[in-house]
Formats: C-alpha cells, structure tokens, sequence
C-alpha cells in the first residue's frame, strides 16, 4: 500500500547538524519532497529530489536517497532554533497519478 | 514566496450543512491540488485540478468537490459536513514552468460542530 513513515520527533541543539529520516513505498515516485510547517502556518517547500539522483545539496540542507532501500534523508548542518518546525517528507507522483503522499511529520526541536 | 492565499482562514460550520473554501494562486500557475490535513497528522491528497478539469483524486467520497477558474482560482466544495471533516484545508498551485513544484497557501480551519 501507500506509506511514508518518519519519526514523529527529534531534538538537538543549536549548532548541531539534524538527521530526519523517512521511508516510503511507491519505486515509481517521480520525486521526493521535504516540506517544513510551523505553527499555523502552510507548508514551504524546502527541497527536493529526482528519484534517479542519490544527492541534493543545497546551502545548509542535503537529500540523500536510497531507492533500493526508499530512505530518504534530509540533513540541516548548523542547525538554527529558527529551524524548529514539523517537517514533512513526500512522494509522488507516482505511475498513472497525480497523487503526492506526505509523511506524519517529524517535529524538530532546537536547544539553544 | 509563495502567493498563494486561501480564504477564510477560519470557518466553524454544523454537521450536515455545506462549506466553501477558496484559494488564488499566482499567476503562471496552473495546476492547483487540495489537501486535508488532519490534527497531528501530515496532508491527504483530495484532487488536483489541472485547466479547468480534474486531473486525479485521492480517498475521498463524491460530496467533495472542486472547481478550477481561468484566473488561477479555485473552490474547493463539501456537502453533508460531518464531524470528521474538521481539519486544516490546504490549496497548493504548482507553475507551468516545474509543475513538479506545489506552493502551499496557508489554510483554512474547518471546525464541523
């Protein structure tokens, strides 16, 4: 079935690198996303990846993907308390669809 | 930057009555998905629109519905409300130019009594 699995929370401080991890289902998944939501707000697209490409990399975030295994990770280097936030990974479109499937999300907390 | 707006921003209806909620996205962008996000939980993909016509749908029962407008407006419509659709509803319009991208607007809060 459709599934995107994360986390549900992560904590670090400030100054450290985040690691948030996601597994998903669908091989045909054209891309895969990172969202970030803060407290009543929508979601901002952060980043994301072609399903051929291993890596993304892009100012203080990298996407790493193992479609053998569908893992994806997102990685925040440096990480800021303005970085606290639920973080959402997605997949899609898949084959024959238009359809994106999100993650439950993972809430970051940073320490100052 | 988004430009993406969605209104109202919060709406407290009665079980069995009917809501619309609206959303304008920018210019250029001409396919607009909408979402339901559940308390605590990520969104689920109710359509997506593309000129005018619907182009895919997630699990969702008919009495949701949608209508896309040539100004890069869009509807989203629910009959016979029940509790269970109380949740934040989420529009995202992707451009023409990366329609791989979606752009999310806000949201508006849907409270079924």
């Amino acid at each position: 079935g459709e599934d995107v699995e994360q986390s549900l929370f992560l904590s670090v401080r400030e100054g450290d690198s985040s690691v948030i991890n996601c597994t998903y289902t669908d091989s045909s998944s054209t891309y895969l996303y990172w969202y970030k939501q803060e407290p009543g707000a929508g979601l901002q697209l952060l980043t994301y990846i072609f399903s051929n490409m291993d890596m993304k990399q892009d100012q203080r975030l990298t996407v790493l993907l193992n479609k053998k295994d569908k893992h994806l990770s997102l990685r925040i280097a440096d990480t800021q308390t303005g970085d606290s936030a639920i973080y959402f990974c997605a997949e899609g479109p898949g084959s024959g669809t238009y359809k994106y499937i999100f993650g439950t999300g993972t809430r970051l907390k940073v320490l100052a | 930057e988004t430009g993406v707006t969605q209104s109202p921003t919060h709406l407290i209806k009665t079980r069995g009555q009917q809501v619309t909620l609206r959303c304008s996205s920018q210019s250029g962008h001409n396919t607009v998905s909408w979402y339901q996000q559940a308390l605590g939980q990520g969104p689920q993909f109710i359509f997506q629109y593309y000129r005018e016509e619907e182009n895919g749908r997630g699990n969702f029962p008919p009495r949701f519905s949608g209508l896309q407008f040539p100004n890069y407006s869009s509807e989203l419509n629910v009959n016979a409300l029940e509790l269970d659709d109380s949740a934040l509803y989420l529009c995202a319009s992707s451009p023409r130019s990366d329609p791989y991208e979606q752009y999310f607007g806000p949201g508006t809060r849907l409270t079924v009594t």
